[in-house]
């Protein structure tokens, strides 16, 4: 079935790079993304949203990119901190519904 | 600044007993959701809750499981004849609005962890 997935499960920085996270969804009715941010032992904690009407949207640090094209979501996020290791989930929003369903999870691990 | 709690952080059960999970959802919040978590997977979409009803629930809520505000300020996920397949983080979640001027953004707490034996 149709669903929202990643690309991989485990990126590795080095602190002050860049890191891209990347997303795949196959749902063509999705029309809102959201990427969240789940530390260890905790919930998820939402970091930036994109409408399906827009291709980019900066937060701070943060950068989504939503490529309608080819079904592809990317968050940046610029000069990572140790702070930011994190497990990394997009999730989509199908028209109509106000559910997000999550995709599997990227986990970030950034070495100082 | 606001936030979702819930208890109990972790709890421990022997197969087949029931279970209750309780949230307190941010005060101004109006959306309830409850989503689990089995170890290292994805983050599932159990129930939607608003207007003291249910508004979505997923296949994975069954039966078994049942939600409740029982007063003002909690929710709770009942879970009956829990089984070894049910252990897991449970998240509770809510929002002020489903999209309407905002972003949408969910609220979640800090999970109660279900070990069933």
């Amino acid at each position: 079935g149709e669903s929202v997935g990643l690309h991989l499960p485990t990126l590795s920085v080095q602190e002050g790079d860049n890191s891209i996270i990347n997303c795949a969804y196959s749902n063509s009715a999705s029309d809102y993304f959201i990427w969240y941010k789940q530390e260890s032992g905790k919930g998820p904690q939402f970091i930036i949203d994109i409408r399906s009407n827009m291709d980019k949207r900066q937060g701070q640090r943060v950068t989504v990119l939503l490529n309608k094209t080819v079904k592809h979501l990317s968050l940046q996020i610029a000069a990572t901190q140790p702070g930011d290791s994190a497990v990394y989930f997009c999730a989509e929003n199908q028209r109509g519904s106000y559910i997000p369903t999550f995709g599997r999870g990227t986990s970030l691990i950034v070495h100082p | 600044e606001p936030e979702v709690t819930q208890t109990p952080s972790h709890q421990v059960t022997q197969m087949g007993q029931e279970v209750i999970l309780r949230c307190v959802p941010i005060s101004n919040h109006l959306y309830f959701y409850w989503y689990r978590q089995i170890l290292g997977q994805k983050v599932e979409f159990l129930v939607s809750f608003y207007n003291n009803e249910i508004s979505e629930k997923s296949e994975i809520f069954d039966d078994q499981f049942s939600v409740e505000r029982p007063d003002g300020s909690n929710f709770t996920l009942k879970i009956r004849s829990t089984k070894l397949e049910d252990s897991a983080m449970y998240f509770c979640a809510s929002t002020l609005t489903q999209r309407t001027t905002n972003t949408g953004e969910l609220f979640f707490g800090e999970g109660s962890r279900l070990t069933v034996l």
